[in-house]
Parts: structure tokens; sequence; C-alpha cells
């Protein structure tokens, strides 16, 4: 079955280490996203990707960094210069690069630092 | 700055009950609107998807509907059922910047039979 898969599910990460979120679709979209959504707040995004190679800063960049070598991949780093990490990590894609279509969601990725 | 907000926050009916989840924007200047679903720890699921230029949607007891000129779309679902309970999140797409969905809070809906 076509879909995005986010791994892991669950993380704990030790303060002042960078942890890696895998996201992998096989939808054949070419966009791709990473939000952040935390308890009472909107999803957030960090950093969205409408091609291969090339990705661009959502409003909540700082501290993240993505890559997207790949159609099919789209990994988002929490390093550690993120003061707050501590949120559920949610990777969709669409079928266009420009959010018109449709979007899709992955399970998420819940990220804890001790 | 386009807002997105979603009233009531929490809702609890029991079952078979129609019902109707609000949401509003603050800048008219949309592309579309989708509404989603989200279970507990779960990813969201889209469950409408409204073009600017549209009025309404329909899928199965769920129907949405969009007012572009007064910021506001709705989402009804007919004869609620206990598998219903779920937060409902509606999110925006900018016309002046078509990389960014806006979502609100959410209203978190609880069925009971």
């Amino acid at each position: 079955d076509g879909g995005i898969t986010q791994s892991p599910k669950y993380l704990f990460r030790k303060e002042g280490q960078n942890v890696t979120l895998s996201c992998e679709q096989n939808l054949n979209h070419d966009a791709m996203y990473w939000y952040r959504q935390d308890p009472g707040q909107g999803l957030r995004l960090i950093y969205y990707s409408q091609i291969v190679n090339d990705f661009q800063k959502g409003d909540i960049a700082e501290g993240y960094s993505v890559s997207r070598e790949k159609k099919e991949s789209f990994p988002l780093t929490v390093t550690s210069a993120q003061k707050n990490p501590t949120a559920f990590y949610l990777c969709a894609s669409s079928r266009t690069g420009t959010h018109t279509g449709e979007l899709f969601f992955g399970e998420g990725s819940r990220l804890t630092v001790l | 700055k386009q807002e997105v907000t979603q009233i009531p926050a929490a809702l609890s009916v029991p079952e078979g009950e129609n019902l109707v989840l609000n949401c509003s924007f603050t800048d008219s200047a949309i592309y579309n609107l989708q509404w989603f679903r989200q279970d507990p720890g779960k990813g969201l699921t889209s469950l409408l998807l409204i073009q600017s230029s549209q009025r309404e949607q329909t899928s199965g007891r769920l129907n949405a509907s969009l007012d572009k000129s007064s910021g506001r779309s709705t989402l009804y679902i007919a004869a609620s059922q206990p598998g219903d309970s779920a937060t409902y999140l509606c999110a925006v797409l900018q016309s002046y910047n078509t990389d960014k969905l806006i979502f609100g809070t959410g209203t978190r809906l609880q069925v009971f039979p």
C-alpha cells in the first residue's frame, strides 16, 4: 500500500545530542514537509521540499536541518541548537509542489528530551 | 497575518446527533481549505479539500462548506458515531504564499454511546 512511513515512532534524547527522524514515501509525490505539533497549538511548518536537492525553511527552522537526496526520502535532524525539541513531529507529502493538492501525513514521531 | 480559529476546542455529544464544527480565518485570500482528522498519538488523515472556487464538498456523512467572504468553513457530521471521536483540524492555504498551510488548533470531539 502507498503511504508515508515515519520512524522511529518514539525517541528519547539526552540534551546536547542530535537525532534524525526518518520519513519515507512511496506515493511518488514531489513535495514533502515537516511539521511540529505541540499541545494546544496548531501544526507549525519546519521545512519543506518541492523537489529533489531543494528545500526551504518554514516558520520554525532554527535548530533543525533536512536533506532531500531522493524523491522518496526527507529526513529531519533535530540538532542540539533546538532549545525545546520535545514535541510530536509529523511528515507530510503532496502530489504537487505548491500545496494546492491534498496533503498526506505519516503517523508521527514523538521526541522526548530527557 | 492569517489566523485560523476553531471553536469550540472540545465537544461531547451522544451518538446519533448531527453536529457542526466551525473554522474561521482572518484573511479571505486563500487557495483552498482542508479538513483533517487526528486520532490520539497518530498522524492526520485528510477528510475533505475545498478549493477557493467551491462552496462545499461531501464525503459520506461529512459535508464541508466554505464561505470565503465571511472567512468561515463548517464541517457537518451527520448521525455521529463513537468512531467519529477524534480531533478535527482545519487548515488554509494562503494565496500569496503557496507553500504554507496555516492550521487551526482543532476541535476535540467525543461521541458517547
